[in-house]
């Protein structure tokens, strides 16, 4: 089976740096992916990791330890429409992608 | 590239009646799609992998004959919300990952259909 875990809700301010932690127990572990989805719209992808470390993507960044079971995603000069659910999803084998049930950040003024 | 599409965006339909949704890969093949089931502020539940020339393959506590599914071809799925209930009023998506050969090809989504049966 698979389980992730990550924070309900967050709140940043308007420029800083926001890290969302995402935690998983999974068999077979592959990858981890990152998804965004504002309110009623469908999620649009943001990463992927697979080995251990850090990949950058302009003002966002996602880590993964594959030994403890942890991802991080983080968000630099946060602007008002990051405002949005941030999904995390763990990949195994060839199963379909079983997400997390997101944390919902707000960035405020 | 790698677009979804999904059709239609939203349908309100009365209670007893069936509806159909349309996912289509626009600018590559999938033999293997995704639907996805959303209710407000909860995850995206998998309920289905649609299979192009077989038949999909459901998760379990979804009903296979409620919900249809077909994959005629390489670029389209169907979902068909069979005698529809208020409790099916929901967020339907549906993803499909380009074939690379590789497991690590992001799956795309379509846009969604907001489903409201009354």
């Amino acid at each position: 089976g698979q389980n992730i875990d990550q924070p309900t809700e967050m709140t940043a301010t308007e420029g800083a740096i926001v890290q969302i932690n995402c935690t998983y127990q999974t068999s077979g572990f592959n990858g981890l992916f990152w998804y965004q989805q504002h309110a009623g719209e469908a999620p649009t992808f943001l990463s992927y990791n697979v080995l251990d470390g850090l990949e950058e993507k302009g003002r966002f960044s996602s880590f993964l330890s594959r030994s403890k079971g942890y991802s991080y995603l983080l968000l630099k000069e946060l602007q008002m429409k990051d405002s949005a659910s941030y999904l995390c999803a763990s990949y195994s084998g060839n199963t379909p992608l079983v997400f997390g049930k997101g944390t919902r950040l707000s960035v405020i003024a | 590239g790698a677009v979804v599409s999904q059709h239609p965006s939203w349908v309100i339909c009365k209670s007893g009646t069936s509806v159909k949704i349309e996912c289509r890969s626009l600018d590559f093949q999938a033999t293997t799609m995704f639907w996805y089931r959303q209710f407000p502020k909860q995850s995206l539940m998998l309920m289905a992998t649609s299979n192009e020339g077989s038949k999909a393959t459901y998760e379990q506590g979804v009903e296979k004959d409620k919900f249809l599914i077909n994959h005629a071809s390489l670029t389209l799925s169907t979902l068909t919300v069979t005698s529809a209930h208020p409790e099916d009023s929901s967020f339907y998506i549906c993803s499909a990952r380009v074939q690379t050969g590789s497991y690590n090809s992001p799956l795309h989504f379509g846009n969604g259909t907001r489903l409201t049966v009354t």
